[in-house]
C-alpha cells in the first residue's frame, strides 16, 4: 500500500520568513495530494490541493510542487504570521484512499 | 462549517462498554471516511464507505465496525473498549469518485474518553 513520510515533524519560523514542509510517497498510481491544516482543537481543513498532471499550483501565500518523477510534492508558505501555526498533513490519494503523513507542527514566531 | 455533521462530540464511558459514533455526510457526497487521531499523534485511517458498501479497510481493530445506511449516513462502533481507544475520531466525506473529487471534509470530531 501506499507510504507518506512528511518531513519536518516540527518547525518553527520567525513571522515574515517562508516555511517549506516535505512529502514523499511510494505509490506511482497516488494521482492527487492534498494539503491539509488543522489548528488546535479543531477539525483538519483543506488549504490547497494539486493534480499528478499539474507540476506547481499558487493560492497568494501558499504555494504546493511536485515531482512525479521523484515522488515527492511540497508545501511553501511565504510571508508567514502567527495564524498560520498549526499542524499542516499532507495526503496522497489513490483510487479514493488518502494516505496520510504524520504531519508538521508549524509555529511562527511574532 | 464543513457541513459534515457528527454525534456526540464528547463521549466518556468504561473499560469494556460499546459506542456507536454517527456521523452525517455533506449533501451530494458519496464517500464517507473515519480516522482516528490520539492525542498528538497524526490521522489514522480507519475505514471506507462508498454509497452503501466498503471500499477500503485501514488499521481497524476487529472490536471495531462500521456501516454506511441508504441515506449515506455512517456509524462506527466500537465494542470492548480499552483505554487506549480513547482518542479523536473524525468523520470525513467526499464526493469519492476521483481525482480532485476526493477531497476531504472533516466533521468537527467526537472525542472518546475511556476511563
Amino acid at each position: 500500500g501506499e507510504n507518506v513520510e512528511q518531513h519536518p515533524s516540527t518547525l518553527s519560523v520567525q513571522e515574515g520568513d517562508s516555511a517549506v514542509i516535505k512529502c514523499t510517497y511510494s505509490d506511482s498510481a497516488s494521482n492527487y495530494f492534498p494539503w491539509y491544516k488543522q489548528e488546535l482543537g479543531k477539525r483538519p481543513q483543506l488549504i490547497i490541493d494539486i493534480r499528478s498532471n499539474v507540476g506547481e499550483k499558487k493560492d497568494q501565500r501558499i504555494a504546493v510542487t511536485l515531482n512525479k518523477t521523484a515522488k515527492h510534492f511540497s508545501l511553501h508558505i511565504t510571508e508567514t504570521q502567527p495564524e498560520d501555526s498549526a499542524v499542516y498533513f499532507c495526503a496522497a490519494v489513490d483510487a479514493g484512499k488518502s494516505t496520510f503523513g504524520d504531519g508538521t507542527t508549524l509555529t511562527v514566531k511574532p | 462549517d464543513s457541513g459534515v455533521t457528527q454525534t456526540p462530540k464528547h463521549l466518556i464511558t468504561a473499560t469494556g462498554q460499546r459506542v456507536t459514533l454517527r456521523c452525517s455526510p455533506r449533501s451530494g457526497d458519496l464517500s464517507v471516511y473515519w480516522y482516528q487521531q490520539s492525542l498528538d499523534q497524526g490521522l489514522q485511517f480507519l475505514i471506507q464507505y462508498y454509497n452503501g458498501e466498503e471500499r477500503a479497510k485501514g488499521n481497524i481493530l476487529e472490536r471495531f465496525s462500521a456501516q454506511q445506511f441508504p441515506d449515506l449516513h455512517s456509524e462506527l462502533n466500537l465494542s470492548s473498549l480499552e483505554l487506549g481507544d480513547s482518542a479523536l475520531y473524525f468523520c470525513a466525506s467526499s464526493e469519492g469518485t476521483g481525482g480532485d473529487r476526493e477531497k476531504l471534509f472533516f466533521g468537527s470530531g467526537t472525542q472518546l474518553s475511556v476511563l
